[in-house]
């Protein structure tokens, strides 16, 4: 069981919009540590996806958003693709001195 | 272009040793803090350890503090994980990555892994 909580699964037709919560608490991600997001492709290492809350890798499109709010982070993407089919996961760390990813959601494009 | 290529994984029986090394390159090794993440077969991202890039801080993962250590050689580019006494839930894929920004940091870089499997 992961201290930061994801989605299992979320899935969407090709153009729409989903969002990918990660929810902490306040040792965590309400401390105000920043959030980090990496997709997954099967059989492949895991790729940066959105550094510090929110911002973009160069190189990865603007489709891809991430915020966070209180003890919780989201990630949007629109435009949904059927590339875009992956596992993604959530990072961020804790005041004892821990990394903690989030369990990782799998994204079906319909 | 940056790298980073691990070796050493293998089968191993419980109880046992083994050393992972990642082989840096294509930028300056010793400026960076380094990261291990390991992924159980079929399950997520477990991170495991993180390095500074002058080994002054080093941090462990509460389920393999005391059995796992973590070190770098900058003059050799190379980060490396020893482990000890395995167990079989230690069994996964073992990544190492390059941190961007020190501890809270972002692993920007990924090497492809290295499947360690701890079984009699």
């Amino acid at each position: 069981q992961s201290v930061l909580t994801q989605p299992p699964s979320v899935s969407g037709a090709p153009g729409q919009r989903v969002t990918i919560s990660c929810t902490g608490s306040s040792s965590n991600i309400g401390a105000d540590y920043v959030v980090h997001w990496y997709q997954q492709l099967p059989g492949t290492a895991p790729k940066l996806l959105i550094y510090g809350n929110s911002n973009r890798p160069s190189g990865v499109p603007d489709r891809f958003s991430g915020s966070k709010s209180g003890t919780s982070a989201s990630l949007a993407i629109t435009g949904l693709q059927a590339e875009d089919e992956a596992d993604y996961y959530c990072q961020s760390f804790d005041t004892n001195l821990s990394a903690l990813f989030g369990g990782g959601t799998k994204l079906t494009v319909l | 272009e940056v790298q980073l290529v691990e070796s050493g994984g293998g089968l191993v029986q419980p109880g046992g040793s083994l050393r992972l090394s990642c082989a840096a390159s294509g930028f300056i090794f010793s400026s960076y803090s380094m990261n291990w993440v390991r992924q159980a077969p079929g399950e997520g991202l477990e991170w495991v350890a993180y390095i500074s890039s002058g080994s002054s801080s080093i941090y462990y993962a509460d389920s393999v503090k005391g059995r796992f250590t973590i070190s770098r050689d900058n003059a050799e580019n190379s980060l490396y994980l020893q482990m000890s006494s395995l167990r079989g839930d230690d069994t996964a894929v073992y990544y190492c990555a390059r941190d961007r920004g020190g501890w809270t940091g972002y692993n920007d870089y990924w090497g492809q892994g290295t499947l360690v499997t701890v079984s009699s």
